[in-house]
């Protein structure tokens, strides 16, 4: 059963940068995995952020980037906010019988 | 553009519910719709997936052999069923429509509730 692992929890202080990852259990993520991350704060429904490794939609905020590091996809929050606090979930494409299979969720306090 | 997520259900262990995801204001045939689910106080886990145009479906394995997605084109609606409920099954049930890569729109979410 592939594995998708992703930090449980970082803290970063308003106006720093922080670096979540998400890393495969089958070997290096690459862009055919289709690197999906969302955002989801409590009691909201999940908002998606980045998608295809570091496309945005329109409503993703500039500090909010995707890109792959060290064989991982990686989410950079840059020049934190307050209202960034929230759990990061990233959802990667594999094809095959289970095609997606998507990471624990990190939880970025911002303190 | 939307999804909109059929309401609360409450449901005794053993049964099954049938969650409706209908879409509105784009071509239902040129998506796939995600289900991805939410127990109290635990993180997002992710179900399967729907090929809006052909009912292909993948499904996690979690939940292989126990969860049904099907489509109705007629009416641009998503339905997951999911069958020999358990307490475990209490959640948020959410429906997303991804195309290529690109998830962007999300369901409201909907309640399901096991409980004798």
């Amino acid at each position: 059963q592939t594995v998708v692992t992703q930090e449980p929890s970082l803290t970063v202080s308003p106006g720093g940068t922080v670096t979540l990852t998400c890393a495969s259990s089958t070997g290096a993520v690459t862009s055919g995995c289709w690197p999906i991350w969302f955002q989801q704060k409590p009691g909201q429904a999940p908002r998606s952020l980045i998608y295809r490794t570091s496309d945005k939609h329109s409503w993703t905020p500039a500090r909010f980037s995707g890109s792959l590091l060290g064989g991982k996809a990686a989410l950079t929050l840059s020049a934190v906010q307050p209202e960034d606090e929230a759990e990061y979930y990233c959802l990667l494409y594999y094809g095959g019988v289970q095609p997606w299979v998507l990471g624990g969720g990190t939880k970025v306090t911002v303190l | 553009v939307q999804l909109v997520q059929s309401g609360a259900e409450v449901k005794k262990p053993g049964a099954a519910v049938k969650v409706s995801c209908k879409a509105s204001g784009y071509t239902f045939t040129n998506y796939h719709v995600h289900w991805v689910r939410q127990a109290p106080g635990q993180g997002l886990e992710w179900m399967g997936i729907i090929n809006c145009n052909g009912g292909n479906v993948g499904y996690g394995q979690n939940f292989q052999g126990r969860v049904t997605m099907t489509r109705d084109t007629s009416t641009s609606t998503v339905y997951m069923e999911l069958s020999s409920l358990r307490s475990e099954d209490t959640a948020i049930y959410y429906c997303a429509r991804e195309n290529l890569g690109c998830v962007d729109v999300w369901g409201q979410g909907t309640t399901v509730t096991v409980s004798s």
